[in-house]
């Protein structure tokens, strides 16, 4: 049973344009979600993170969404460039229940175009 | 960010020989080190955690006495992959963090490993 998804496999998008990345989540008990940037053959690098407690955080061109009621969480990339072509992992983590582990969605890759 | 370093980077081994990986922080003391494995095109895939000092968790699944994983130091983690085969071939990949419930997990650059 997949605790983080991440429907979409795959996302292009013109340079420039807002990209939208998604990700939902089944375990209500996560407090933390963080987005990973990941190169092919690369240790992931990470980006921006949220607590459970907000509903919003953002750092320069990334921001991140949270609506725990939906369970569902966004990472906004304004303006994308070439550069930010690679795959983005969702990722959450259950600190309360002692579980430091992150619990990772199937990564989604997006392509920015020139 | 902090900074997670991995050695080696890449390594090819024969069938039935063992290698060791390496991982460490180089600024900040972990109290917690994560090893993942990824294969082609998916998600990683969490092994084990690592506390400093004591053994080793492992997930569902993994052999703890194929994978040995001692966390030494605050700084350093190695997993050894004993007697691996070609199933083994993957990309491992280390995690470390301070220990605190906002603390984010950095990564290393991560191990290429191919068993001949």
């Amino acid at each position: 049973d997949q605790q983080v998804k991440q429907n979409s496999p795959s996302l292009s998008v013109q340079e420039g344009r807002i990209s939208i990345l998604n990700c939902d989540y089944t375990n209500s008990m996560f407090d933390y979600f963080l987005w990973y940037k990941k190169y092919p053959a690369e240790g992931p690098t990470f980006l921006i993170s949220i607590s459970s407690i907000k509903d919003k955080n953002e750092d320069g061109r990334f921001t991140v969404f949270l609506n725990k009621s939906a369970k569902h969480l966004s990472l906004h990339i304004v303006p994308s460039q070439p550069g930010d072509s690679a795959v983005y992992f969702c990722a959450a983590r259950n600190y309360g229940g002692s579980q430091g582990n992150l619990i990772f969605g199937k990564g989604t890759k997006l392509s920015v175009k020139p | 960010g902090a900074v997670v370093s991995q050695h080696p980077s890449w390594v090819i081994c024969k069938s039935g020989t063992s290698v060791k990986i390496e991982c460490r922080s180089l600024d900040f003391q972990a109290t917690t080190m994560f090893w993942y494995r990824q294969f082609p095109k998916q998600s990683l895939m969490l092994m084990a955690t690592s506390n400093e000092g004591s053994k080793a968790t492992y997930e569902q699944g993994v052999e703890k006495d194929k994978f040995l994983i001692n966390h030494a130091s605050l700084t350093l983690s190695t997993l050894t992959v004993t007697s691996a085969h070609p199933e083994d071939s993957s990309f491992y990949i280390c995690s470390a963090e301070g220990g605190g419930p906002t603390d984010t997990q950095y990564f290393g650059p991560g191990t290429r490993l191919t068993v001949l």
